[in-house]
C-alpha cells in the first residue's frame, strides 16, 4: 500500500530532551516535507526537500533540523524542544514538487 | 508574507443543499490553486487542483478560479453529512516549493 509513515503518532516529552520524529514514504518520491498545524494558524511549512540531500527551510524552521540521506526517509529532529513547539506536525510527499501532497497520519507532540 | 485567507466557519449546510467555500490569495503571481479536505483527527487529502480561469467539475465538486480577483472557491452540490470536516485552500508559491495553506473552513452538513 502507497503511503507515508510518520512516528510515532503521539509523543510527551520535557523541555530540553532531543527527539527525532520519522518519516518514510515508499512511493520513489522525489519531493518530502514536513509542516506543523496550530489552531488559529493553519498549516505551515517548517523544512523540505526536493530531492536526496537536497533540504531547505520552509516558514517556521526556527528549532527544527531534517536531513534526507536516502530518498525514503526524511526525519525532523528537534534538539531541545520547548513548550511553543506543541503542535500537530505532518509529513507529506509528493512526485516532484508540492503539488499533490500525500500526507502521514500526523504526530502529536507534547512538550512539557 | 504571502497569504491564503478563508472564512473559519463553522458553515452550516442542511443535507442535499450546496455549500459554498471561498478563499483569496494575496500573490497575483500564482498559477496553482489547490483544496484539501481535512476531517477531525485525520490527515488533509487532496480533492480538487485548479490552474486555468474558470471552472473545474469533479462529480459533485466544482472548483472556481478567477486570477483578476485572485478568488478560488469550492461548490459542493448535493452536500452528504459524510462533506462534514475542514476544507483547506492551498496555493503553490512561485518558487515550486511548498504549498502555502488558508486556515480552512469547517462545513456542517446536517441530516
Amino acid at each position: 500500500e502507497a503511503q507515508v509513515t510518520q512516528n510515532p503518532r503521539y509523543l510527551i516529552t520535557v523541555t530540553g530532551k532531543k527527539l527525532t520524529v520519522t518519516c518514510s514514504q515508499n512511493m520513489n518520491h522525489e519531493y518530502m516535507s514536513w509542516y506543523r498545524q496550530d489552531p488559529g494558524l493553519g498549516l505551515r511549512q517548517i523544512y523540505y526537500s526536493m530531492n536526496v540531500e537536497v533540504t531547505d527551510k520552509g516558514d517556521v524552521p526556527e528549532g527544527y533540523k531534517v536531513s534526507r540521506k536516502e530518498k525514503r526517509n526524511f526525519p525532523l529532529i528537534l534538539e531541545s524542544p520547548s513548550p511553543n513547539q506543541t503542535s500537530l506536525y505532518f509529513c507529506a510527499s509528493s512526485p516532484a514538487n508540492p503539488r499533490v501532497l500525500f500526507f502521514g497520519s500526523g504526530t502529536q507532540l507534547s512538550v512539557l | 508574507q504571502k497569504e491564503v485567507e478563508q472564512n473559519s466557519g463553522p458553515l452550516s449546510v442542511p443535507e442535499g443543499a450546496i455549500a459554498s467555500l471561498n478563499c483569496t490569495y494575496s500573490d497575483r503571481g500564482s498559477q496553482s490553486f489547490f483544496w484539501y479536505r481535512q476531517y477531525s483527527g485525520k490527515s488533509p487529502e487532496l480533492i480538487m487542483s485548479i490552474y486555468s480561469n474558470g471552472d473545474k467539475e469533479d462529480g459533485r465538486f466544482t472548483a472556481q478560479l478567477n486570477k483578476a480577483s485572485q478568488y478560488v472557491s469550492l461548490l459542493i452540490r448535493d452536500s452528504q453529512p459524510s462533506d462534514s470536516a475542514t476544507y483547506l485552500c492551498a496555493v503553490l508559491n512561485q518558487a515550486g516549493t511548498a504549498l502555502i495553506f488558508g486556515k480552512g473552513t469547517t462545513l456542517s452538513v446536517s441530516s
